[in-house]
């Protein structure tokens, strides 16, 4: 079982969903990271959290220490969204497999 | 601020060929990280540096791998000799702090053929 899994691998949404992607880990966090990668590689950091929620214009993130889970919310998505999202936990950094979003005008 | 520069930013080159990637680091960040990426194996940390010491390079694949940080400025990441599995991007960020945000350089591709 890898130590950071993030759920949906894929997701397909029409324009202006709301959209979840949830990652879980098992192992000891000082903060978790979520991470944006555009369709041409360019890697960008969204959120790094530790606990509560934290919010930048559409997009959300939230954790839950107890239940070691965290979830990234993109509130009236749009096909600029369109990119990879990937969840890594630290202390030891460890990545997500990445989930995989698609908005569709 | 230019932002975290990285190159070569593609680089194709032999079997048995030594290869050196590059990366110079947003002025006053603290920490330093190299990154490789691949389909198979996604995001991985490959080792991290604080104040220019080398902190956890339990990611560095073997002893094929090196990297240096010499100054605050400039680190390197070398392969040598290089194989067809070490094909990737490679990623260098650098961020104030350990835990702080990272900010990601472009990346370099590397190809081995």
């Amino acid at each position: 079982k890898n130590e950071v899994e993030q759920s949906p691998q894929n997701l397909t949404a029409q324009e202006g969903e709301f959209i979840t992607i949830n990652c879980s880990y098992s192992v000891g966090i000082s903060a978790l990271h979520w991470l944006q990668q555009h369709p041409g590689g360019g890697i960008v950091s969204l959120f790094m959290l530790s606990s509560g929620k934290k919010k930048h214009g559409r997009l959300i993130a939230t954790i839950n220490i107890q239940e070691k889970h965290s979830s990234l919310h993109i509130t009236a998505s749009h096909p600029r969204d369109s990119a990879v999202y990937i969840c890594a936990a630290t202390e030891k950094l460890v990545f997500g497999k990445g989930t995989k979003l698609t908005v569709n005008p | 601020d230019a932002g975290v520069i990285q190159s070569p930013r593609h680089e194709v080159t032999e079997m048995g060929q030594e290869v050196t990637l590059r990366c110079k680091p947003i002025s006053g960040h603290n920490s330093l990280f190299w990154y490789r990426q691949t389909m198979m194996r996604g995001l991985e940390l490959l080792i991290y540096f604080n104040n220019n010491v080398p902190i956890d390079d339990s990611g560095m694949p073997e002893d094929r791998f090196s990297a240096k940080m010499p100054n605050a400025s400039f680190s390197t990441l070398k392969i040598q000799p290089s194989e067809p599995r070490d094909s990737a991007v490679y990623f260098c960020a650098s961020s104030r702090d350990y835990t702080d945000t990272q900010y990601f350089g472009p990346g370099t591709r590397l190809t081995v053929l």
